[in-house]
C-alpha cells in the first residue's frame, strides 16, 4: 500500500492563479480530509468527505473547493490564490469518523507559496 | 472555544534521557485523543489513541496518559534516540455524534542531542 500520497511536493503560484492539490489514497477509507498548517499553528481543516460525492467544509474553507468522485481521490482545488494560502497542505484519510476512536493517515504534505 | 494547549513549546534533551510531554485540553464532550509524531516537512504520523476510558497506553518507548476529569494527558518518552528529534502533536476529537470535530494542539518541538 502507498498510503496517502499527494502531488505536487512544492509549488509557487503568482498572486491570482489558480491550481489544484492532488490527494489520493488505496486504503479504500471513506474519509477524506484537507488540512493547512501554518507555522506556529495546529493543523486546520479546510474541508473534509464522509464518502464519494459528499463533501463539507471544515474550519477554513474560504478561497477553497473540493470534490471526490470516487473513493481514491479528493483534490484540492485553489482559486485566485493569494498570499494568505501560503502554508504547507495536508491530506488525510480515515476507515470512520463517527463514533469510536478512528486512526488518520497523512500524506507527505505540499509546500505552497503564493507571491 | 475548543483548545488545545501544549506544553512546552520546545525541549531540547541529551540522547538516552526521558521526558515528558503535556497537553491540556477544553474539548467538551471529549471522544478522544491521540498523539501524533510529525518530523520535518513529513505528515504526521499516529503514536496513540486514547479514549475515555483508558489512563494509559504504550507503543514502544512512548507512554501516553490521559486523565479525562482535569482534561490533561502527558506523552512520556523513554530513552530518547536522536530519531525522537520531531514535532509532537496532541489531538482532541469532540463526540459530536456524527462526524467528530477535531482540535490540533500546536506541538511540542523535541530535540535530542547526542
Amino acid at each position: 500500500n502507498a498510503g496517502v500520497t499527494q502531488t505536487p511536493k512544492f509549488r509557487i503560484l503568482k498572486i491570482g492563479q489558480s491550481m489544484t492539490l492532488q490527494c489520493t489514497q488505496d486504503m479504500n477509507h471513506n474519509y477524506m480530509y484537507w488540512y493547512r498548517q501554518d507555522p506556529g499553528m495546529g493543523l486546520k481543516l479546510i474541508y473534509y468527505s464522509v464518502g464519494a460525492g459528499i463533501t463539507d467544509k471544515g474550519e477554513v474553507p474560504n478561497g477553497y473547493n473540493v470534490s471526490r468522485s470516487t473513493t481514491e481521490d479528493f483534490p484540492l482545488r485553489l482559486e485566485l490564490a493569494a498570499p494568505s494560502q501560503t502554508s504547507v497542505y495536508f491530506c488525510a484519510s480515515s476507515y470512520s469518523a463517527s463514533g469510536g476512536a478512528y486512526e488518520q493517515y497523512f500524506g507527505p504534505g505540499t509546500r505552497l507559496t503564493v507571491t | 472555544k475548543n483548545q488545545v494547549e501544549q506544553s512546552p513549546q520546545s525541549l531540547i534533551i541529551l540522547e538516552g534521557k526521558n521526558c515528558t510531554l503535556q497537553c491540556n485540553y477544553t474539548v467538551s464532550p471529549f471522544s478522544n485523543l491521540r498523539w501524533y509524531k510529525q518530523d520535518t516537512g513529513r505528515g504526521p504520523v499516529s503514536l496513540t489513541i486514547m479514549t475515555f476510558s483508558e489512563n494509559t497506553k504504550s507503543n514502544g518507548r512512548y507512554t501516553a496518559t490521559l486523565d479525562a476529569d482535569t482534561k490533561q494527558s502527558s506523552l512520556h518518552i523513554t530513552a530518547s534516540q536522536l530519531s525522537d528529534s520531531a514535532s509532537y502533536i496532541c489531538v482532541v476529537s469532540e463526540n459530536s455524534g456524527g462526524y467528530q470535530k477535531v482540535t490540533f494542539g500546536t506541538g511540542t518541538k523535541l530535540q535530542v542531542i547526542p
